[in-house]
């Protein structure tokens, strides 16, 4: 275990629901990440939090919104996705400061039906 | 923009026998860091070991090494006395130097290589 954790490890949604991914550091790190893991594809960021200010928003689409209320806690809202939003959902926590490593969860397996 | 290429997308290995992995970035800063990444089947990414390019000296962790080219833009691991629990797919990372709370806390990856050790 890395102190990062993730709810629901699973999900399998409709185009038309709305859910939401949940992240919790048990770290003290004051940066959170979310990412995007496709199939043979690399990691792709997706924003970026460092002390509950989003910093980062790479190009993503307003069907995924973020939410973070405080610096342990990170939320991912999901509405009206579609079938290539299917992946694996990383969220990371690190210290900020440049070398420091991020921590890894374990990841939401996302399915769009 | 920084990109990372891991040329391997599989690779192979006897127990007990070294095996390298290679990856190469593009860049144009001169201070970075640069990380490998382990993510075992249906668990969580962990820090392999992590290399400052600042530093000439190559990073160790016990059977993990890193030949870091700087010239060359080229960060391989290498892993010694492979272990079954060293399967894994592989990822290559790069970081910027940058100030905190900038793009420098962002982690570029490469497209992983997936390790399969024979026993």
């Amino acid at each position: 275990e890395t102190g990062v954790t993730q709810t629901p490890r699973h999900l399998v949604m409709g185009m038309t629901n709305k859910k939401s991914l949940k992240c919790e550091q048990h770290l003290g790190h004051n940066a959170m990440y979310w990412y995007k893991q496709s199939a043979k594809k690399p990691l792709e960021l997706m924003f970026v939090y460092n002390f509950k200010e989003q910093t980062e928003n790479n190009s993503v689409p307003s069907r995924f919104s973020p939410e973070c209320p405080n610096s342990s806690h990170l939320f991912l809202h999901l509405h009206t996705l579609q079938p290539e939003d299917s992946a694996l959902y990383l969220c990371a926590s690190s210290q900020l400061q440049v070398y420091n490593e991020q921590f890894f969860g374990p990841g939401t397996r996302l399915t769009v039906l | 923009a920084q990109t990372v290429t891991q040329s391997q997308p599989e690779m192979s290995v006897q127990e007990a026998e070294t095996v390298t992995l290679s990856c190469t970035y593009d860049t144009s800063e001169s201070d970075y860091y640069l990380f490998w990444y382990k993510q075992p089947p249906s668990r969580q990414m962990i820090l392999v070991i992590r290399q400052e390019a600042y530093k000439q000296q190559n990073a160790t962790e016990n059977r993990f090494s890193v030949n870091f080219q700087k010239a060359a833009k080229s960060f391989s691991l290498k892993i010694s006395d492979s272990q079954l629990g060293d399967a894994a797919m592989y990822f290559c990372a790069y970081r910027s130097g940058g100030e905190e709370g900038t793009s420098g806390s962002r982690l570029t990856f490469g497209e992983g290589t997936q390790l399969t050790v024979n026993p």
